[in-house]
């Protein structure tokens, strides 16, 4: 089956400091890879995907990059504010079910 | 517009005892994925059911058991709960389909305790 690591597993960031994380994942068969935001006790929430036909996708202070060759993708917040404190989670699924990071702690300092 | 619903919210239950847990998926979403989150981790996938079939096993415990109904609601059915069945399960669904991004939509989750 799919095995994703992520990497740092905590970060703290200075306000309006950019942040990313870096995931790797071991099926090449792999082609949907979603970024899910989750807060203490709450749901995952999407933030941003990315299917395997693209290379980089951004909507707002968010990006996604992938490379297929390598097998890894990345998330980048950029202007980072208080409110994007939480844990991410990085997936990949080729089958649907999803296979997920182990999660990254980011905190924001004000 | 209409979220995944999952009821209980919270459920707490004795070693083993049993437990039902429901999900409610999106309208017209044909798909529905039982994870399951112990504290302080990435979710796990249990079970998932297209079109009220299920088609995929992930790392569900035999005493667990899963169905999907005529309506789309699911439910999963816990036996002999142990301590370490402590955990937030999530139901998600998703539209799947050629024209699909399936994209999972979370419902709050169902905290169970097991004492």
């Amino acid at each position: 089956g799919e095995n994703v690591e992520q990497h740092p597993s905590t970060l703290s960031v200075q306000e309006g400091d950019s942040a990313v994380i870096k995931c790797t994942y071991s099926d090449s068969a792999s082609n949907y890879f979603p970024w899910y935001k989750q807060e203490l006790g709450k749901r995952p929430q999407l933030i941003i995907d990315i299917r395997s036909n693209v290379g980089e996708k951004k909507d707002q202070r968010i990006a996604v990059t992938l490379n297929k060759t390598a097998k890894h993708f990345s998330l980048h917040i950029t202007e980072t504010q208080p409110e994007d404190s939480a844990v991410y989670f990085c997936a990949a699924t080729y089958d649907y079910k999803l296979s997920f990071g182990a999660g990254t702690t980011v905190t924001v300092r004000a | 517009a209409a979220g995944v619903i999952q009821s209980p919210r919270h459920l707490i239950k004795e070693k083993r005892e049993t437990a039902t847990l429901k999900c409610y998926p999106i309208p017209r979403h044909d798909t529905v994925y039982w994870y399951q989150q112990g504290p302080g981790q990435d979710p796990q996938f249990l079970i998932s059911f297209y079109e009220k079939m299920q088609s995929d096993k992930g790392s569900i415990p035999d005493r667990f058991s899963a169905q999907q109904f005529s309506d789309y609601h699911s439910e999963l059915n816990m036996s002999s709960l142990e301590l370490g069945d402590s955990a937030l399960y999530f139901c998600a669904s998703s539209l799947v389909g050629p024209s699909s991004y399936n994209e999972q939509f979370f419902g709050p989750g169902t905290r169970l305790t097991v004492l």
